[in-house]
């Protein structure tokens, strides 16, 4: 069954350091999103990226963060100088064409911020 | 904020069918309910979605009130593997974001 696949599954960084995490959503969808998890709390959306561009974000989402599809089957997304209190679990998620379906989520990265 | 109101909890014995109820009375008439689940801290999975009719699929049923205010999620022979917190969500056609709450935690007992 497709999946959506998620590197590194934990990434520990220094405050003020910039850090990139990865997925590959699954390859014949055409929506992808990032959520994230602190530990504890509620499952909040980031972003959603759709035809080469960001369709929706969060307040969450500020000058900070970027998304990018750098080639055909990768999604990013970046954290220019990261804070203490970006550690949590990133989640990426995609859904086909149809965007009333399911969004499908991967196994997440935690990230750890020092 | 989240649209939907869930029990904390809930306990189900294994091989019994699981009913997890959501209130959603301020549903409008262009939005789905989706249920999703999360075992422990991986990424939450899909489950089911629903406009107005019932729905079925390999993991559950999703059996929506006439009027829409309310929903039940149905596994009909829950496994301890089902043990997890599941989250009803109500969401529009022209909005890409998941707004989760809480959720139900769902026990699954031998």
């Amino acid at each position: 069954e497709p999946e959506v696949t998620q590197t590194p599954s934990h990434q520990v960084t220094q405050m003020g350091q910039e850090v990139i995490l990865r997925c590959v959503p699954i390859s014949n969808h055409l929506y992808f999103y990032w959520y994230r998890q602190i530990l504890g709390q509620k499952v909040e959306f980031l972003v959603s990226f759709y035809n080469n561009e960001i369709s929706e974000k969060s307040e969450i989402f500020d000058d900070q963060f970027s998304v990018e599809r750098p080639d055909g089957s990768n999604f990013t997304l970046k954290i220019r100088s990261t804070k203490l209190e970006d550690s949590a679990m990133y989640f990426c998620a995609s859904s086909p064409l149809d965007r009333v379906g399911g969004q499908y989520f991967g196994a997440g990265t935690r990230l750890s911020v020092l | 904020d989240a649209k939907t109101t869930q029990p904390t909890s809930m306990d189900c014995a294994e091989g019994r069918a699981a009913n997890l109820p959501c209130n959603h009375s301020t549903i409008s008439g262009n939005e789905y309910v989706y249920w999703y689940r999360q075992i422990h801290s991986q990424g939450p999975q899909y489950i089911i979605h629903g406009l107005k009719n019932n729905e079925t699929n390999e993991m559950a049923s999703l059996i929506i009130t006439e009027d829409r205010k309310s929903s039940t999620l149905i596994l009909p022979h829950a496994t301890l593997r089902d043990t997890a917190v599941y989250y009803c969500i109500v969401r529009g056609y022209n909005t890409d974001k998941l707004i989760f709450g809480t959720g139900t935690r769902l026990q699954v007992f031998p």
